[in-house]
């Protein structure tokens, strides 16, 4: 497996808070992703990254920004949480699209806003 | 635009029977499909994929799935059943190339196992 890890792993906080999701690879993946997960919706994609500075939108980008530094490091900041950003976020690596678009996920970051 | 569907959400089978799972994909081209699994908690992990060639792929802990393309499918099998793949499990396809390697996701389908 590839080597994702995400932290927190849970968070707790209120509304109106910022908030930073990390997530770091060890594989030298050029291509990263942030989804969330809700029942009923399956997997929706945040944001993601193609490369060190390159990012663009998924299909649930509204109040979610993320930078990408490094190309181990993608973060996913919530600038201002509201309660409907409770929910369970997973951070992906992939190398490519076509026949290399298998994506690796981290273990996910449980985040509750009250 | 891409989609897939999973048309069932929740699925019950007894331990030692055999499973399917449906997934039907929207895509104008040859599309590359995958299968995840995920346990209570946890992230996903790669079941299976599906490139070209051979249309009956095997994949991690005895499962195997058939593309057809006249059918737009990729139905997930296993023979029998253990207590242990009762998990959510996702269909995805792959995007077009110009969209940064990006997997479309199904809804998910539950599976639960009785003993």
């Amino acid at each position: 497996d590839a080597g994702i890890t995400q932290s927190p792993r849970h968070k707790v906080t209120e509304t109106g808070t910022p908030v930073t999701l990390r997530c770091h690879q060890t594989e030298n993946h050029r291509y990263m992703y942030w989804y969330r997960q809700d029942p009923g919706h399956g997997l929706r994609l945040i944001h993601y990254s193609y490369g060190v500075k390159d990012t663009d939108k998924g299909e649930v980008s509204d109040g979610y920004s993320v930078s990408r530094s490094k190309t181990e490091d993608f973060l996913l900041t919530l600038e201002s949480a509201t309660s409907s950003q409770t929910s369970v976020y997973f951070c992906a690596t992939g190398m490519g699209f076509g026949g290399m678009a298998e994506q690796f996920f981290g273990p996910g970051t449980r985040l509750t806003v009250l | 635009a891409q989609s897939v569907t999973q048309p069932d959400i929740h699925i019950t089978v007894s331990e030692g029977a055999s499973l399917e799972l449906r997934c039907n994909y929207s895509y104008g081209a040859t599309p590359y499909l995958f299968w995840y699994v995920q346990s209570p908690g946890q992230g996903l992990q790669l079941l299976l994929k599906y490139f070209s060639g051979d249309t009956l792929v095997q994949g991690i802990k005895g499962f195997e799935a058939e593309f057809k393309r006249s059918q737009s499918s990729f139905n997930l099998r296993k023979p029998s059943v253990h207590w242990s793949d009762a998990a959510e499990y996702f269909c995805a396809v792959g995007a077009d190339y110009n969209q940064g390697g990006k997997l479309i996701f199904g809804q998910g389908t539950e599976l639960s196992v009785k003993p």
